[in-house]
């Protein structure tokens, strides 16, 4: 079956632009989550959506990034004007709801910011 | 908090030797741990996990792991490397219950000689 999809694969911005990253979760996955990869931070959390609940934004490094999740599929991450230490990989990943359950990754989503 | 520190930033060997990558952890509570790999270019995939069943796990691509509380060690093995084994592989925990973000080590790349 269709694993998690993201897009663009890749993204160039200029610096002070926004960007708008996509997240197809796999069907059925209730828990969808954002982690970035980048040379000097390794991967690292950003957020966390699990059904209905109120998400965990505890990881987003400013607030100029937020997400959402529209009906409980479909994720958005939002970059609002961008910086050059935005420029990673970032990845989404899903789960069944239940504890326990293996997150899967999508491909990632590489921004550079000039 | 629980962390996961990965020994060794990069590991060398010889194909068909024995692989030895380190991970220890660090956690108030019985932790889950993981190990994903990620191949250049490729997204993370999960190669096996503990999750306070059988200390000695089992995963793909004949790949195990051992965890020792009284080391606070969860070490990946593989009896003979192959040449596809070249990667970039992450020891990884996870939160609780409710709170399932997973927290990644920096990394250990793999190189195999031929």
């Amino acid at each position: 079956g269709a694993g998690v999809s993201q897009s663009p694969s890749n993204k160039v911005t200029e610096k002070g632009k926004d960007v708008e990253l996509r997240c197809d979760p796999i069907s059925g996955h209730t828990a969808l989550y954002w982690y970035r990869q980048s040379l000097g931070q390794g991967l690292e959390f950003l957020i966390y959506f699990q059904g209905n609940s109120a998400p965990d934004k505890s990881g987003l490094p400013s607030d100029r990034f937020s997400a959402e999740r529209t009906g409980g599929s479909v994720s958005t991450l939002t970059i609002q004007r961008t910086q050059q230490e935005d420029s990673a990989v970032y990845l989404c990943a899903s789960s069944v709801q239940s504890f326990g359950n293996e997150q899967f990754f999508g491909p990632g989503t590489r921004l550079t910011v000039l | 908090a629980q962390s996961v520190t990965q020994l060794d930033s990069h590991v060398s060997v010889s194909e068909g030797t024995p692989v030895l990558l380190r991970c220890n952890y660090s956690s108030s509570y019985s932790p889950s741990l993981f190990w994903y790999v990620q191949h250049p270019n490729k997204g993370l995939q999960l190669l096996l996990k503990y999750t306070s069943a059988a200390t000695l796990v089992k995963g793909i691509n004949g790949f195990e792991a051992e965890f020792k509380k009284s080391e606070t060690s969860f070490h990946l093995t593989k009896p003979s490397a192959h040449m596809s084994d070249a990667a970039e592989y992450f020891c990884v925990v996870r939160g609780l219950f409710g709170n399932e973000k997973l927290t990644f080590g920096t990394g250990t790349r793999l190189t195999i000689i031929p």
